[in-house]
């Protein structure tokens, strides 16, 4: 069965510092990969998704994160935080091959920007 | 546009008594998702909808759930005789078309609490 783990519940970290939040996922298909983010009192929206093609994709806001199958992750990256980027950050995966698109969520990881 | 929309916002009830937590999708889109997210997970699939019918429930816990849209817009979530292990935010999601690739927008869930 498809899982997906963060490993980190809560990542606290300065404004400026570089950040990653690790994403790993198992599934015996191919799948789409995508990243969620809550921002305090809001619902989730889509920040950025792997779908095919370069494994690298961007967000608008400086986010990245990079499709890896060997290893099965896809975690998500910024060189420089702000204290706005404050919020829950969700790694879902959802099948290939038909399924209809239920996403798989890992647990979630707190991001916590401090000035 | 609007986005989804999910009424009430928040709903607390006795144990065993009936609720109806309300989703209205984004106008147009033919797909309709019910999520579950309890305390310290990520959302779990509880319930997918493809036009009027529903397509896959087979992430209902039991059969104190149940799910219409008979209109194929507006969404009811029914539970009957709750249990206080029902207590969690429920997420409904819509997407233009169904398919793992295509992005779902989230309403803002309803919080249920059953005392």
């Amino acid at each position: 069965a498809q899982s997906v783990t963060q490993l980190d519940s809560q990542v606290p970290v300065f404004e400026e510092a570089p950040v990653e939040l690790r994403c790993n996922y198992s599934s015996s298909v191919s799948v789409y990969l995508f990243w969620y983010v809550q921002y305090p009192n809001q619902g989730l929206q889509l920040l950025l998704k792997y779908l095919s093609g370069s494994t690298l994709v961007e967000s608008i806001n400086g986010f990245e994160a990079e499709f890896n199958k060997s290893q099965t992750s896809f975690h998500l990256r910024k060189p420089s935080v702000h204290i706005s980027d404050t919020a829950e950050y969700f790694c879902a995966v959802t099948e290939g091959g038909g399924s209809q698109g239920n996403l798989i969520f890992g647990k979630g990881t707190k991001l916590s920007v401090k000035p | 546009g609007a986005g989804v929309s999910q009424t009430p916002s928040n709903k607390v009830t006795e144990k065993g008594k009936y609720v109806e937590l309300r989703c209205d999708p984004i106008s147009g889109h033919t797909a309709l998702y019910w999520y579950r997210q309890s305390l310290g997970q990520g959302p779990e699939f509880l319930i997918y909808f493809q036009g009027t019918g529903a397509a896959d429930d087979s992430g209902l816990p039991n059969d104190r759930f149940f799910a219409v849209r008979p209109e194929g817009s507006v969404s009811t979530l029914k539970i009957q005789r709750t249990e206080r292990g029902d207590s969690a935010v429920y997420l409904c999601a819509s997407s233009l078309i169904w398919g793992p690739y295509n992005e779902q927008f989230f309403g803002p869930g309803t919080r249920l609490t059953v005392l």
